[in-house]
């Protein structure tokens, strides 16, 4: 299995522009989750999905972000206008269906830089 | 809410010697318990987890784990630190009703030659 893979994995952009981060869950795997890690917070939970469908996004920071699902095999966050606080290493991880006992498989991340 | 406390941000040992870092995790049940370890640059992976029975659980890289109900606690520990042992671990708890898992903010082991 090829693992979790997220694109790009590093993007720099300038303040105000859209970014569009990409994850393709591992196969078989139900839930689908982003994170943010920062110096500052740590790993956040910024939103995760169970069969394609949004379960909690009491994580997402505002407005600016947004993710979706349109199926089993393909996720997006989406930070539109991006901001320099947002830089950060964002995480995408897949579990199997087996409530708070499945462990994540993350994938390697991407750095986002916004100047 | 479930929550995670590592209470070392950075530790350091020498090659060959006994490492221990601590969790601690507030959760009114028995919770599931995992240690994650991340390497620069790269995503978590999972070195092992607690759902039930043993205490004592082994995991990879020669690493295991004690949880303790009486001290809330999950410590991780390896009796011989190699220099490749050298990274970021988290420990996380998870819950019966929720998928997600909450993480500690994570020891940074560093290892002297």
């Amino acid at each position: 299995d090829a693992g979790v893979i997220q694109s790009p994995r590093h993007e720099v952009t300038e303040m105000g522009q859209e970014v569009t981060l990409r994850c393709k869950p591992i196969s078989g795997h139900d839930y689908l989750f982003w994170y943010r890690q920062t110096m500052m917070r740590g790993l956040e939970l910024l939103i995760y999905f169970n069969n394609n469908v949004p379960i909690d996004d009491s994580g997402m920071p505002e407005d600016r972000f947004s993710a979706k699902m349109p199926n089993a095999s393909f996720s997006t966050l989406k930070i539109q206008p991006s901001e320099p606080r947002d830089s950060a290493v964002y995480f995408c991880a897949s579990s199997q269906s087996t409530g708070g006992r499945s462990p994540l498989h993350f994938g390697n991340g991407t750095r986002l830089t916004v100047t | 809410a479930q929550s995670v406390t590592q209470p070392d941000i950075h530790i350091t040992v020498s090659e060959g010697a006994s490492l221990e870092l601590r969790c601690n995790y507030s959760y009114g049940a028995t919770p599931y318990l995992f240690w994650y370890v991340q390497s620069p640059g790269q995503g978590l992976q999972l070195l092992l987890k607690y759902f039930s029975g043993d205490t004592l659980v082994q995991g990879i890289k020669g690493f295991e784990a004690e949880f303790k109900r009486s001290q809330s606690s999950f410590n991780l520990r390896k009796p011989s630190v190699h220099w490749s042992d050298a990274a970021e671990y988290f420990c996380a708890v998870g819950t019966g009703t929720a998928s997600k898992l909450t993480f500690g903010t994570g020891t940074r082991l560093q290892v002297t030659l």
